[in-house]
């Protein structure tokens, strides 16, 4: 089956630490993004790429930093300068977005 | 800036009442407002306007956009305990980019 995988589901870190959430998608989607969703706040977003080996900042991108070396891969790295890391991501993959974004199930970071 | 708002933030209903969710929108630049259904972790896909006027529906779910008015409702009627979810609009901007609302927590009881 066709679709987006997030690991781990859940994520403890010590404060300071860096640490890296997994996305891959057997979609054959071009484009792939990062958000975080905070409660009350809704989805914002932090990275998305277009194509391999290029991304772009989203709203939300201080702290944090991405890669994207395989079109099925879109890994993001929440690191010690992001000042609230705990929340949950998710990633998401599009082919055209008139039909919108295919989720994962996300990645509860929870950081102490 | 663009502002995507949903209205109310949470709501508590019957089995069997119907409920009414609101989006409103301000953006630079508007291609297509969707809605998603979010019940635990990944949000799923409802509806996606263009034109207004029109009515989508699925089931006991139904949306409309009003391009004039900016803004979007979504009807879910006969509602279920398997309704309980949050409900996300996000407004399209670009070829890639949605501008998401914070979304309306609906919880259904019995």
């Amino acid at each position: 089956d066709g679709g987006i995988t997030q690991s781990p589901k859940y994520l403890f870190r010590k404060e300071g630490q860096n640490v890296t959430l997994s996305c891959e998608q057997n979609l054959n989607h071009d484009a792939m993004y990062w958000y975080r969703q905070d409660p009350g706040q809704g989805l914002r977003l932090i990275y998305y790429s277009q194509i391999v080996n290029d991304f772009q900042k989203g709203d939300i991108a201080e702290g944090y930093s991405v890669s994207r070396e395989k079109k099925e891969s879109f890994p993001l790295t929440v690191t010690s300068a992001q000042k609230n890391p705990t929340a949950f991501y998710l990633c998401a993959s599009s082919s055209r977005l008139d039909y919108g974004y295919t989720f994962g199930s996300g990645t509860r970071l929870t950081v102490v | 800036e663009d502002k995507v708002v949903q209205s109310p933030l949470s709501l508590v209903v019957h089995e069997g009442d119907t409920v009414t969710l609101n989006c409103s929108y301000e953006v630079t630049n508007f291609r297509s407002l969707l809605w998603y259904k979010q019940e635990k972790k990944a949000p799923t896909f409802l509806f996606m306007l263009t034109s207004s006027g029109i009515e989508k529906k699925s089931g006991r779910l139904s949306s409309i956009l009003d391009k004039k008015e900016l803004f979007s409702i979504l009807n879910i009627t006969a509602t279920q305990t398997g309704d309980s979810a949050v409900y996300l609009c996000a407004v399209r901007l670009d070829d890639y980019k949605l501008s998401f609302g914070a979304g309306t927590t609906v919880t259904v009881r019995a």
